[in-house]
């Protein structure tokens, strides 16, 4: 079974500069989660889905941060302007159904802003 | 913010040493999860221990909780050079969320 998949593995970019990350979730995985991961520290929580619905986007900084889950399937997440401060890796995870308490990461989109 | 904290920060054994790692938190949970990440790699499920329960196995990991004190252990037994990584414990509250501590690193020496 294919796990989850990011791309791309690795951006760098100027800062003031659009940038966008892609996931695709374990194939059955209704319930779809970024985090964004700062170096030495523990992943947060950005936003996660239930099919095609953000149901929890409380920490998602919506004013230059935004995502999709077109057809309830991949989503993309978005930086616009990015800030020095957004460098970061950033995860996907997937999980069957919310109520499935495992979640499945994948490899992280590590970004850098110069 | 994050709520786990975990203790060591970092830890470094002898290959066929334990290691043991602790977390804390402070509010309630559901379940509480470890998961480990190899150095840029994505984080891996470990095991998981419901609120209800006190200690659980896999393999050479043991899990405990005393949600008395809101505080988790794992320890990892016989460990090996493989095992290099850092452990993170999430706290599970509410449907679907987790919350991360801050991770240990541990370093086992061959």
């Amino acid at each position: 079974e294919a796990g989850v998949v990011q791309s791309p593995r690795y951006k760098i970019i100027e800062k003031k500069q659009p940038v966008a990350f892609w996931c695709n979730p374990i194939s059955g995985h209704n319930t779809l989660y970024w985090y964004r991961q700062n170096l030495g520290q523990g992943p947060e929580l950005l936003i996660r889905y239930e099919n095609e619905e953000a149901v929890d986007d409380s920490q998602l900084p919506k004013d230059r941060f935004s995502a999709e889950r077109l057809k309830g399937v991949d989503s993309t997440l978005k930086i616009q302007p990015a800030e020095l401060g957004d460098s970061a890796v950033y995860l996907c995870a997937s999980s069957q159904v919310v109520s499935q308490e495992t979640q499945y990461f994948g490899p992280g989109t590590r970004l850098l802003v110069l | 913010s994050q709520q786990g904290e975990e203790d060591p920060q970092a830890l470094s054994i002898q290959e066929g040493e334990n290691a043991t790692m602790n977390c804390s938190y402070k509010t309630s949970i559901n379940n509480l999860q470890w998961y480990r990440q190899n150095s840029g790699r994505g984080l891996v499920h470990l095991i998981l221990i419901r609120s209800n329960e006190r200690e659980k196995h896999s393999g050479r990991l043991r899990v405990t909780l005393d949600t008395s004190k809101k505080s988790s252990s794992l320890l990892i037994t016989a460990s090996r050079a493989a095992d290099t990584a850092s452990y993170f414990c999430a706290r599970s509250t509410s449907y679907g969320k987790l919350t991360f501590g801050q991770g240990t690193i541990l370093t086992v020496h061959p």
